[in-house]
C-alpha cells in the first residue's frame, strides 16, 4: 500500500538554525510528492512539490528532492525564521489515484529568537 | 480569487442539532474534498467529489451527509453527532488534470466543530 513517514518531533530550533525533516514513503509506482504547512489555526498551504525522480521544489527558501533510491522527500532550510513555526506534512499522490492524498503524520517545528 | 473558503469558522452543537458546513472555490476546479483533522494529526479524507458526483467515500458514518449542489460549492450536512466527532473539518479542492501529473490540493481555513 501507499504510506509516509516522517520524522514526528516536536523539533525545537534557535532562529537562524538548519533544519532538515526527514520523509520517506512507500508506494507504487512513482508518486507525487509534497510537503505541505500548517500554521496555527489555520488550513494546509502546499509548501513544495515534485513529480518525478530527481526533481528538486523549492519554494520561500525550503527545499526538498525527490530520491527514488532511497524512496525519500527530506525537507531542508538553510535558516530558519520564527515565523517558520507550524506543523509539516510529507504527502504523497498515487499516479493511479489522484484524488487520494496520503499524508504523514506531520511535524510540528517551533523556532525560537 | 484563488482561495478556497469555509464557513462557519466555529460552530457548537449539540448531539440532536443538524448543521451545515458549507465551502466554495471560484477557481473552476473539478474536484472538492472534506477532510477531518484531529488536534496533532495529520486530515483524514471523508469524501470526494469529481464534476459534482461523489466519487470517494471513506465509508464515513451516514450521520455526515456531504452535498455538492454546483461546482463551486460543496456542504457537509451534519446529524446526530457525538462528541468524538469534534475536529476541524478542512474543504479543499483541486483543478483538471489535463496536462498535469499531480493533484495540487488547495485547502480552507477549516470549521472547528465542538459537539457537546
Amino acid at each position: 500500500g501507499n504510506s509516509v513517514t516522517q520524522m514526528e518531533g516536536p523539533v525545537t530550533l534557535s532562529e537562524e538554525a538548519f533544519l532538515t525533516i526527514n520523509c520517506t514513503y512507500t508506494a507504487t509506482g512513482y508518486p507525487s510528492l509534497f510537503w505541505y504547512v500548517q500554521y496555527p489555526g489555520e488550513g494546509l498551504q502546499l509548501l513544495l512539490k515534485a513529480t518525478k525522480a530527481d526533481d528538486k521544489g523549492s519554494n520561500k527558501g525550503f527545499e526538498a528532492t525527490y530520491r527514488k533510491e532511497t524512496t525519500s522527500f527530506h525537507l531542508e532550510k538553510g535558516s530558519v525564521q520564527v515565523s517558520d513555526s507550524a506543523v509539516y506534512f510529507c504527502a504523497l499522490s498515487p499516479k493511479t489515484s489522484y484524488d487520494k492524498v496520503i499524508f504523514g503524520p506531520g511535524t510540528s517545528l517551533s523556532v525560537i529568537p | 480569487d484563488t482561495e478556497v473558503t469555509q464557513t462557519p469558522k466555529h460552530l457548537v452543537m449539540g448531539m440532536t442539532n443538524k448543521k451545515s458546513l458549507k465551502c466554495e472555490q471560484h477557481m473552476g476546479h473539478r474536484a472538492m474534498y472534506w477532510y477531518k483533522q484531529k488536534a496533532k494529526k495529520p486530515p483524514e479524507l471523508m469524501f470526494v467529489y469529481s464534476y459534482e458526483k461523489l466519487s470517494i467515500n471513506e465509508s464515513v458514518p451516514s450521520r455526515f451527509s456531504p452535498e455538492c449542489p454546483n461546482s463551486s460549492l460543496l456542504n457537509l450536512h451534519l446529524h446526530a453527532l457525538q462528541p468524538e466527532d469534534s475536529a476541524l473539518y478542512l474543504c479543499a479542492s483541486s483543478a483538471p488534470l489535463q496536462g498535469r501529473t499531480y493533484n495540487e490540493q488547495f485547502f480552507g481555513p477549516g470549521t472547528r466543530l465542538t459537539v457537546l
